[in-house]
């Protein structure tokens, strides 16, 4: 079974700052991706960034970089220089050969 | 990049009446499609998944026979709520994966269905 878990429902960081959100994440599977969205009020999902599991090099986009620890099953977030824009609410997901498991959010205030 | 195209984007319908959301794949085919549902402030929780050319597969606790999906060319899936009924309203998202791709899906914009 697949499971992500998600144990932040809210985070707040300044206008400039670092923030970083936790994802922990279970699968039976040996060859799955993570992934992490980013859910503005529109509601459409956009994607962040992703992580195939069988690289151990971490991702990274722009301001966005993940520390992927796979023993531990944990995938966090790491938002750089936040800017307002980033204010939305971010999901953590974990992907094998069928379902996309979506962890249960966590909300991100930005504070000017 | 790849476009997926859901509609429509919110209705309303009167209780017992069946309402059709469609999703659609614009620039790319898609053998599998998932159809989710969220609730305010709440994740997306997998409802099924449907391969096209087969019969979907629901998760638990979904029924069947109340959401109907079809996936029946490699850019078009439905879900069809029947009978819809108020605890049925909410908000409803599709995505789909590239046949030629990896594992990465790409989402509509939703649907916001209110039953009254």
């Amino acid at each position: 079974a697949q499971t992500v878990t998600q144990s932040q429902p809210e985070m707040s960081v300044q206008e400039a700052e670092t923030v970083t959100l936790s994802c922990t994440y279970d699968t039976s599977e040996s060859d799955y991706y993570l992934f992490w969205y980013k859910q503005p009020p529109s509601r459409q999902m956009i994607l962040v960034i992703r992580q195939e599991a069988y690289k151990q090099q971490n991702a990274t986009e722009n301001r966005f970089s993940v520390n992927f620890q796979k023993a531990a099953k944990s995938f966090s977030l790491k938002i750089s220089d936040s800017q307002l824009g980033d204010a939305a609410m971010y999901f953590c997901a974990s992907q094998g050969t069928y379902k996309y498991i979506f962890g249960t959010g966590t909300r991100l205030k930005v504070l000017a | 990049g790849a476009v997926v195209s859901q509609h429509p984007s919110w209705v309303i319908c009167k209780s017992g009446t069946s309402v059709k959301i469609e999703c659609r794949s614009l620039d790319f085919q898609a053998t599998t499609m998932f159809w989710y549902r969220q609730f305010p402030k709440q994740s997306l929780m997998l409802m099924a998944t449907s391969n096209e050319g087969s019969k979907a597969t629901y998760e638990q606790g979904v029924e069947k026979d109340k959401f109907l999906i079809n996936h029946a060319s490699l850019t078009l899936s439905t879900l069809t709520v029947t009978s819809a009924h108020p605890e049925d309203s909410s908000f409803y998202i599709c995505s789909a994966r590239d046949i030629f791709g990896d594992r990465e899906a790409f989402f509509g914009q939703g649907t916001r269905l209110t039953v009254v």
